[in-house]
């Protein structure tokens, strides 16, 4: 199965800077299959790209993403106070799809 | 709006069999091309792919978990469940349900049901 490690494991930062999330796997993600999520406490993930670098649906262009093969990155180019949370990778271009450990973004 | 809601026991014993179920409004558990999944996350950790059933039936398993699961589905009642055999105290997790659309990935989430495994 493909690892993802993720990094950092936490990110201090305040409102209106930028973030920079790091996803690396330990194989080819095959088509770019590479999504991010988002997890606030008590809530299930939410679906923020898909195929790498592809926002859905509501998504605010502040966030973006880029990334292929084995190295992937979410950017949150201004941070807002509702951006504070957990953020996952995930793999799904081979079978099983698999998660990194995420990353926690956190007021400094 | 495609919405998901997990039901089922939030205690389970030791070696018992979990039984969560899914039920689906806003579409259809039958209609093409949705791979519809179950996902654990142990309290405090990352997240987990159990497995899916697809439009047509077919399931697939994570390796990790294969010999202990069971997914089905009830298509009269747009519900599709998770079956999970021999629990152990490493089983406690919180469990969604959730709607993959392939290469577009998982958009839909249910809210999430926290099962225990203790005695």
């Amino acid at each position: 199965e493909i690892v993802l490690t993720q990094s950092p494991g936490t990110l201090s930062l305040s409102p209106g800077e930028r973030a920079t999330l790091s996803c690396r796997a330990s194989q080819l993600v095959s088509v770019n299959f590479l999504a991010w999520y988002q997890q606030k406490p008590g809530q299930a993930p939410r679906l923020l790209i898909y195929r790498a670098s592809s926002r859905a649906t509501g998504i605010p262009d502040r966030f973006s993403g880029s990334g292929s093969g084995t190295d992937f990155t979410l950017t949150i180019s201004r941070l807002e106070p509702e951006d504070f949370a957990v953020y996952y990778c995930q793999q799904y271009g081979s079978s099983p799809l698999t998660f990194g450990g995420g990353t926690r973004v956190e007021i400094k | 709006q495609v919405q998901l809601q997990e039901s089922g026991p939030g205690l389970v014993k030791p070696s018992q069999t979990l039984s969560l179920t899914c039920t689906v409004s806003g579409g259809s558990i039958s209609s093409g091309g949705y791979y519809w999944s179950w996902i654990r996350q142990h309290p405090g950790k990352g997240l987990e792919w159990i497995g899916y059933i697809y439009y047509d039936g077919s399931t697939y398993y994570n390796p990790s978990l294969e010999s202990r699961v069971t997914i089905s589905r009830d298509t009269s009642k747009n519900q599709f469940s998770l079956k999970l055999s021999s629990v152990t105290a490493a089983d406690t997790a919180m469990y969604y349900c959730a709607r993959d659309q392939g290469a577009y990935t998982i958009e839909y989430w249910g809210q999430g049901t926290l099962v225990t495994v203790s005695s």
